[in-house]
């Protein structure tokens, strides 16, 4: 069955340290999203990318980073930069840029920074 | 100004009743799409069901029911006959093809807790 797979599902980083979270789908959707998710809270776009080698900042990038080199990854990195990483975070995808097709999320990376 | 906006951080149902979670949204644009997704305790985000703007007839998946009020701005989700497993937090998301780049933006959910 095609999916979205997030990995590590549970994530801890030290203070100063730079740290990615894998995003991997396979079906072979072109347009592929990052967002945060705080307690209580919804969705905050931090990246998105709607073609391969190329990709754009959300509303809250700053102290993110992404690469898409394969149309089927879109890894995240959280830096040092980022004060206050601690969240929930997701990654969807979807067929195309169009009101039409919904997201198909994965199941997540919970990040803590101790 | 929010563009979704879910007014209901929390609601209480019995089992097997209907209950409608509300959704109002904010868009110039006149192509868009309306979606809610369920987020069980696990966290991921499921799809439930989606709205055309221009789309007619309300959207029927199953249990679900998206209410359409276009003029109202408005997109409630019913659910009926709630059952124990629909115990979640729901959000409301609008996709706009002309003005956001086809960018899905989320209200800040409602949790809805299923009484035995």
């Amino acid at each position: 069955d095609g999916g979205i797979t997030q990995s590590p599902k549970y994530l801890f980083r030290k203070e100063g340290q730079n740290v990615t979270l894998s995003c991997e789908q396979n079906l072979n959707h072109d347009a592929m999203y990052w967002y945060r998710q705080d307690p209580g809270q919804g969705l905050r776009l931090i990246y998105y990318s709607q073609i391969v080698n190329d990709f754009q900042k959300g509303d809250i990038a700053e102290g993110y980073s992404v690469s898409r080199e394969k149309k089927e990854s879109f890894p995240l990195t959280v830096t040092s930069a980022q004060k206050n990483p601690t969240a929930f975070y997701l990654c969807a995808s979807s067929r195309g840029d169009t009101q039409i097709y919904g997201y198909t999320f994965g199941s997540g990376t919970r990040l803590t920074v101790v | 100004a929010q563009k979704i906006t879910q007014t209901q951080p929390g609601m209480f149902v019995q089992e097997k009743e209907a209950v409608t979670l509300d959704c109002t949204y904010d868009t110039s644009d006149p192509s868009y799409g309306l979606f809610w997704y369920k987020q069980p305790s696990s966290g991921e985000m499921i799809f439930l069901i989606y709205q055309g703007s221009y789309d007619q007839q309300n959207a029927t998946e199953g249990r679900y029911s998206l209410n359409f009020q276009k003029a109202r701005k408005s997109a409630n989700l019913v659910i009926s006959a709630s059952q124990l497993g629909d115990s979640a937090m729901y959000f409301c998301a609008m996709r706009e093809v002309n003005t956001n780049a086809g960018k899905s933006t989320f209200g800040d959910g409602t949790t809805l807790t299923v009484k035995p």
